[in-house]
């Protein structure tokens, strides 16, 4: 089982729609949990990141949390041509180190 | 402020080869991390330092790659020599506290022939 996994995907929403990204983990131990964005040939870009239970919203991206249940999620709403990209979810384990799942590609149709 | 700069973007050699990769972290940034992809497979964890030392290397995949920090400010990851599975893209990243996001280096491509 993998540490960290997420649907490859392609998520193909309409432009305008919510798009929703899923991510579990298999260490109860981890703390902190972050969503990273990357384009094609490009560096992941941290666009959130979230250490409590529940939800956090930042303009457009809500990420929430649920330790009890190992899950983590990105809502992007409003969703624009230009978010179209490979979406990591990563946590860091007991020595803080950042583990990746293998992403999922989203693509939002004009 | 800069970000991570890594150099080179694009590295091509034949198996057997050396290459060095370099990484300039933000400044003031004591963590440096170096991570790895290899084609189809997720970001994997190579090693950790703070400031020059190596806080955790248990990502190396084997002793033909050797990470260094001078004087905790850039740093360099040597393959020596280079095999066909070592082909990928290396990541670096720094941050100023550990457990936080990190800020990520554009990548070297290494491609091994």
């Amino acid at each position: 089982q993998k540490e960290v996994e997420q649907n490859s995907g392609p998520l193909s929403v309409p432009e305008g729609a919510i798009a929703s990204l899923n991510c579990t983990y298999s260490d109860r131990g981890s703390q902190s949990f972050f969503w990273y964005r990357q384009y094609s040939g490009k560096s992941p870009e941290l666009i959130m990141f979230i250490y409590s239970n529940g939800d956090k919203e930042d303009g457009r991206f809500t990420a929430q949390l649920n330790k009890a249940s190992q899950y983590v999620s990105l809502l992007i709403r409003d969703s624009q041509p230009s978010d179209s990209a490979t979406y990591l979810c990563a946590v860091t384990d007991s020595s803080y180190k950042l583990i990746f799942g293998s992403g999922t590609r989203l693509l939002v149709r004009p | 402020e800069a970000g991570v700069t890594q150099f080179p973007s694009h590295s091509v050699i034949e198996k057997g080869q050396t290459v060095t990769l370099r990484c300039d972290p933000i400044s003031g940034h004591d963590n440096l991390y170096w991570y790895r992809r290899v084609m189809g497979k997720e970001i994997k964890f190579l090693l950790h330092f703070v400031k020059e030392s190596k806080q955790d290397e248990s990502g190396m995949p084997n002793n033909r790659f050797l990470a260094e920090r001078t004087g905790g400010t850039y740093s360099t990851l040597k393959v020596q020599p280079a095999e066909l599975e070592d082909s990928g893209v290396y990541f670096c990243a720094s941050s100023q506290e550990e457990g936080y996001g990190y800020t990520f280096g554009s990548g070297t491509r290494l491609t091994v022939v």
